[in-house]
């Protein structure tokens, strides 16, 4: 069954900290790994995505690192501000490629002032 | 800047009624998709929709469910006999091309009583 696990399920940071968010997949080859932010009320929006021959792509205050043989994938938000507060999914696309994301379980982050 | 838009942003409707759930994608894009969200829960995939065709569609798209492009700028979503689990907010999404970024509408929160 293909599966995308995240982890923390809540996270909450500092003004200013780093916001750490994990996600491992298993059992399927995957091509494209993209991070989503949903505000309450809100469709999921696309924040910054990366590929499997990549390790690390960085926009701004927000990093993916990659692990391919460990199959794990983590956003870091660095300098964390109150606006990020958000739920947050990882997902994966599958190398089958219909388009179907297969999204995880979701972060809820509160980033306090 | 375009967007994907959603009608209505909320059904009520009762247990074994049918429902039409409707999308505009973003005019040039080519591929759609529908998703669905029990709150509290991940976004999970139904269906995509290539070339006035389902590509792929999840285990949860069972015979309840079609999809439909009557038109040049519609995308329908269609519940035959709703059942109490069929609560949830569902997420229209288009994309240009399969590894484009997939943009999400705000979404039609569907309560089934």
């Amino acid at each position: 069954q293909q599966q995308v696990k995240q982890s923390p399920q809540s996270l909450i940071v500092q003004k200013g900290g780093i916001s750490i968010i994990n996600c491992a997949y298993e059992n399927t080859a995957f091509d494209y790994f993209p991070w989503y932010q949903q505000f309450p009320g809100k469709g999921p929006a696309l924040l910054i995505a990366i590929r499997p021959d990549v390790s690390e792509k960085k926009e701004g205050r927000f990093t993916i690192s990659f692990n391919k043989s460990a199959k794990q994938f983590s956003l870091h938000i660095m300098d964390s501000q109150p606006g990020d507060s958000a739920t947050y999914f990882c997902a994966a696309i599958p190398s089958s490629n219909t388009g179907k994301l297969i999204f995880g379980q979701g972060t809820t982050l509160q980033v306090k002032p | 800047e375009p967007e994907v838009t959603q009608t209505p942003s909320h059904q009520v409707t009762q247990m074994g009624q049918e429902v039409i759930l409707r999308c505009v994608p973003i005019s040039n894009h080519l591929y759609f998709y529908w998703y669905r969200q029990i709150l509290g829960q991940k976004v999970e995939f139904l269906v995509s929709f290539y070339n006035n065709e389902i590509s792929e569609k999840s285990e949860i798209f069972d015979d309840q469910f079609s999809v439909e492009r009557p038109d040049g700028s519609n995308f329908t979503l269609k519940i035959r006999s709703t059942k109490l689990e069929d609560s949830a907010m569902y997420f229209c999404a288009s994309s240009v091309g399969l590894s484009n970024e997939q943009f999400f509408g705000p979404g039609t929160r569907l309560t089934v009583l």
